[in-house]
């Protein structure tokens, strides 16, 4: 079964400090590994995505790894701010239109 | 540049009443285009994409239908909804490896 793991469901963290978000997927085939920020009662934000022959992706703040072999892949904020408060999204395609999407990380930032 | 456009942003409708959603989008030429629908602490599930005008694919059966009468337009509609129709609804467009660009979403509460 095509599957996205999301952990942990939810994160507090304090303003300044850095955070990992995991992802672990079980898709086959599988070809590209995406992360989206969605804020609350909006429309998911493209932040990164990675080919299965990429290691590592990032966007300002924001760094994505992925490990094709272990099939895991984990998003890294540096120095996070109350913007980046949020739910971040784990997204893995399969090829033509399945694409599966994780439940989510909800990331609190507090001052 | 490509935009994207869907409304209402929220929605309050009894039981048994028709639904229609619209979207729109700007800047692009025969878009793939998808309807998902995002519950409380669950990934996005696809219910309809489209590759063309009156090209409609569903993924799971519901109490809900899509059209597209032109290129840039996406109509999610229902002839009688029901409560387990409440929910956050997302249009998306994607032109393949780049992902895809997502609406503001639409909440729907079936009262």
């Amino acid at each position: 079964k095509n599957q996205v793991e999301q952990s942990p469901q939810s994160l507090i963290i304090l303003e300044g400090k850095n955070c990992t978000l995991q992802c672990n997927y079980t898709v086959s085939p599988f070809s590209n590994l995406r992360w989206y920020k969605q804020d609350t009662g909006r429309g998911p934000v493209s932040l990164t995505i990675m080919t299965f022959s990429e290691n590592t992706k990032s966007n300002g703040r924001y760094t994505a790894t992925l490990d094709a072999d272990t099939k895991q892949s984990s998003l890294h904020i540096t120095a996070s701010q109350l913007s980046d408060s949020a739910s971040y999204i784990c997204v893995a395609d399969t090829g033509g239109f399945k694409t599966i999407f994780g439940a989510g990380t909800r990331l609190f930032v507090k001052a | 540049s490509q935009t994207i456009h869907q409304w209402p942003a929220t929605l309050v409708q009894p039981v048994g009443s028709p639904l229609s959603l619209e979207c729109t989008v700007e800047g692009t030429s025969n878009p793939n285009l998808y309807w998902y629908r995002q519950a409380a602490g669950r990934g996005l599930q696809l219910l309809f994409y489209s590759v063309g005008i009156g090209q409609i694919s569903s993924e799971v059966p519901q109490n809900l239908s899509a059209s597209r009468p032109q290129d840039r337009q996406f109509i999610l509609s229902s002839k009688k909804l029901l409560l387990s129709d409440s929910g956050f609804y997302l249009c998306a467009w994607s032109t393949g490896e780049d992902g895809y660009t997502f609406g503001s979403g639409t909440r729907l509460t079936v009262v």
